[in-house]
């Protein structure tokens, strides 16, 4: 079957920090790969997703990057972190189907102080 | 573009009572649809979804959704609730690919004793 691990958990970060978040789906292969942040009371606002090893589309312009150095592997970065980063960033997967649900990793809490 | 509204930011609701929360979206055309559940810093988990055929459509722990074409609807349903249920949710509705998915802003479902 398949997981998706992301990790860290919870961070805490002062603000001008760089910033990695991982992800990884295991049990398939060739994957569109998503990031998500999600606000209080905001719903979930779709930050980058990848069909393919190095192709990665942006939805919002920010202060955030993201990458897919490995079919099964998606990092979200940021060279300096500012206060608006904080949130709670979801990690997600489908299969390249239309229809196709997202699966959903355990989030990181993100706290920029 | 698409758009979702979940009409209730909060539903109390006691244990063993019914419940519906509700999801309406803009588009006529052909979508999809998706019920999730977040638990308290966790990720989203799929609670069912429609693609296509039967209105009537059954999840896990219970819940079902019918999806109504003219008006645009597909409220989530469940007969008799759990303290275990209470999560927010949220509807989701999609055209084409999954980077395409739109999320409502959820609903905070609270089961009291």
């Amino acid at each position: 079957s398949q997981t998706i691990h992301q990790w860290p958990a919870t961070l805490v970060q002062p603000v001008g920090s760089p910033l990695s978040l991982e992800c990884t789906v295991e049990g398939t292969s060739n994957p569109n790969l998503y990031w998500y942040r999600q606000a209080a009371g905001r719903g979930l606002q779709l930050l980058f997703y990848s069909v393919g090893i190095g192709q990665i589309s942006s939805e919002v312009p920010q202060n955030l990057s993201a990458s897919r150095p490995q079919d099964r592997q998606f990092i979200l970065s940021s060279k300096k972190l500012l206060l608006s980063d904080s949130g709670f960033y979801l990690c997600a997967w489908s299969v390249n189907s239309e229809g196709s649900p997202l699966h959903f990793g355990n989030g990181t809490r993100l706290t920029v102080t | 573009a698409q758009s979702v509204t979940q009409l209730d930011s909060q539903v109390p609701v006691f244990e063993e009572a019914p419940v519906e929360l509700r999801c309406n979206y803009s588009s006529s055309v052909s979508v999809y649809l998706f019920w999730y559940v977040q638990y308290p810093n966790q990720g989203l988990q799929l609670l069912l979804k429609y693609l296509s055929g039967s209105t009537l459509v059954k999840g896990i722990n219970g819940f079902e959704a019918e999806f109504n074409k003219s008006q645009t609807s597909f409220h989530l349903r469940k007969p008799s609730v759990h303290i275990s249920d209470t999560a927010e949710y949220f509807c989701a509705v999609g055209q084409g690919g999954s980077e395409k998915l739109v999320f409502g802003k959820g609903t905070k479902l609270t089961v009291n004793p």
